[in-house]
C-alpha cells in the first residue's frame, strides 16, 4: 500500500545510547520531515528535506541528525538519547512545497520512543 | 513556538449535532490544514484551503478562512462516535521551504 512507513513502532532505550528511526514512502514525495510530539503541545518540527541531498533544521533539531540519500528514505538518528527525547515521532511527506500545487502531507504512523 | 491554536481545547458533543472548531494563527499564510488524529494514530490530512480561499467544503466538512483575522474554522456536521479524535490546524507561515507548524489541538469527543 502507498504511503509512508515508520519503523519501529515502540522501541525503549536507556540514557546514552543511540538509534535511528527509519522512515519510508513510495509516492515519489519530494518533501519528508520530522515531528514530535509530546501530550498537550502539538506537534514540533524536528528536521526537513525538501529533496534528496537538502535537510535543515525545524524547531527542535538538538540531540537528532538527519540526511536524506535517496528520495524514498528519511532516517532520524538520535545520538545519544536523553530522557526528554521520551515522545511519539511522526515522519510526514508531501508531493509539493509550491502552494498552488500543495495537497497536504502524509503521515506515517508513528514510533513511540521512551527512554529510561 | 505554536502557530495555530485551536478553540476549544475538548469540546463533548452528542451524535447528529455539529461540532465546530477555531483556530487562529499570527503570521502570513499560504494555506492552512486541517488534520485528524485518532488515538494512538498517525494524524490523516482532511483539507487544506488557500490563502485566497474563504470556504471549503469536502462531504460533512466545511472549512473557512478569514486572513485579516488570522482565523479559521472547522465544521463538522451531523457528527457520528467515528468523529471521535483531535483535530489540528497547521500553517506554513508563508514560507514553501517546508515548515509546516500545528497548533496543540482540539480533542472532540462525539457521544452515541
Amino acid at each position: 500500500n502507498a504511503g509512508v512507513t515508520q519503523t519501529p513502532k515502540f522501541q525503549v532505550l536507556k540514557t546514552g545510547q543511540s538509534m535511528t528511526l527509519q522512515c519510508a514512502q513510495d509516492m515519489n514525495h519530494e518533501y519528508m520531515s520530522w515531528y514530535r510530539q509530546d501530550p498537550g503541545m502539538g506537534l514540533r518540527l524536528i528536521h526537513y528535506s525538501v529533496g534528496a541531498g537538502i535537510t535543515d533544521q525545524g524547531e527542535v533539531p538538538n540531540g537528532y541528525n538527519v540526511s536524506r540519500s535517496t528520495t524514498e528514505d528519511f532516517p532520524l538518528r538520535l545520538l545519544s538519547a536523553a530522557p526528554s527525547q521520551t515522545s511519539v515521532y511522526f515522519c510526514a511527506s508531501s508531493y509539493s512545497l509550491t502552494p498552488a500545487y500543495n495537497y497536504g502531507y502524509t503521515f506515517g504512523s508513528g514510533t513511540r520512543l521512551t527512554v529510561v | 513556538s505554536q502557530q495555530g491554536e485551536e478553540d476549544p481545547q475538548a469540546l463533548s458533543i452528542q451524535e447528529g449535532e455539529n461540532a465546530t472548531m477555531n483556530c487562529s494563527y499570527k503570521t502570513s499564510i499560504n494555506n492552512l490544514q486541517w488534520y485528524r488524529q485518532n488515538s494512538g494514530r498517525g494524524l490523516v490530512h482532511l483539507i487544506l484551503i488557500r490563502s485566497n480561499e474563504r470556504e471549503k467544503h469536502s462531504g460533512r466538512l466545511r472549512v473557512t478562512l478569514d486572513t485579516s483575522k488570522k482565523s479559521s474554522s472547522l465544521l463538522i456536521t451531523a457528527s457520528r462516535a467515528a468523529d471521535t479524535a483531535s483535530y489540528f490546524c497547521a500553517t506554513d507561515r508563508g514560507s514553501t521551504l517546508g515548515r509546516l507548524y500545528f497548533g496543540r489541538g482540539t480533542q472532540l469527543t462525539v457521544w452515541p
